[in-house]
């Protein structure tokens, strides 16, 4: 089965603190992965995506293809960080669709 | 350069009754994605659209369809409203079927009644 498994629905860590979001997914190809965030009253927008391999807003996340995980990293928390993220993948052939994680809310305590 | 725009914000429906949502696309972009996201779930793909044919589709049935316009406007009509259709339904834009980079709309709260 097609699947992206965010295992925490909530995430509280200290403003400072190191941030690990987990994604883990089972799909039976090479997908693309990525991460989208919703900040409060703002639309899902993406973070990141791994065939970038780019640093946004201080995340970072590995594509690890033997545990079949996609998480979602940061060294020191802030408190802007606080919002909604969720982990997706899409194929890079065949038929299109777009498999979204249930999400994991992250929330920086001052 | 405008964002992707859905409308309406709300709407109230019967069980039974028929739906059409609306979404204008960003100026350029030539596909367009619906999702469904019921409470405490992420996005759920209902299907893609890139110039106006049908390009992929997610585990919904037939009652679900969708017509795409040149004008990057496009539409989600739901047929036969069930009680469990009540979601936010989303649609996201992107430059073409392989940029899989998507540009969300901010969303059409349905409840059916």
């Amino acid at each position: 089965a097609q699947r992206v498994t965010q295992p925490e629905k909530l995430l509280s860590v200290f403003k400072g603190a190191p941030v690990e979001l987990k994604c883990n997914y089972s799909y039976s190809g090479s997908p693309e992965l990525f991460w989208y965030v919703q900040y409060s009253r703002q639309r899902l927008q993406l973070l990141l995506r791994h065939i970038s391999r780019e640093s946004i807003k201080g995340f970072t996340a590995d594509l690890n293809k033997g545990e079949t995980s996609f998480h979602l990293k940061k060294p020191f928390a802030q408190e802007e960080d606080s919002a909604m993220y969720y982990c997706a993948l899409t194929p890079t052939s065949g038929t299109y669709k777009y498999i979204f994680g249930t999400g994991t809310r992250l929330k920086v305590l001052a | 350069e405008t964002g992707v725009t859905q409308s309406p914000t709300h709407l109230i429906k019967t069980r039974g009754q028929q739906v059409t949502l609306r979404c204008s696309s960003q100026s350029g972009h030539n596909t367009v994605s619906w999702y469904q996201q019921a409470l405490g779930q992420g996005p759920q793909f209902i299907f893609q659209y890139y110039r106006e044919e049908e390009n992929g589709r997610g585990n919904f049935p037939p009652r679900f369809s969708g017509l795409q316009f040149p004008n990057y406007s496009s539409e989600l009509n739901v047929n036969a409203l069930e009680l469990d259709d009540s979601a936010l339904y989303l649609c996201a834009s992107s430059f073409d079927r392989w940029d899989n980079e998507q540009f969300f709309g901010p969303g059409t709260r349905l409840t059916v009644l």
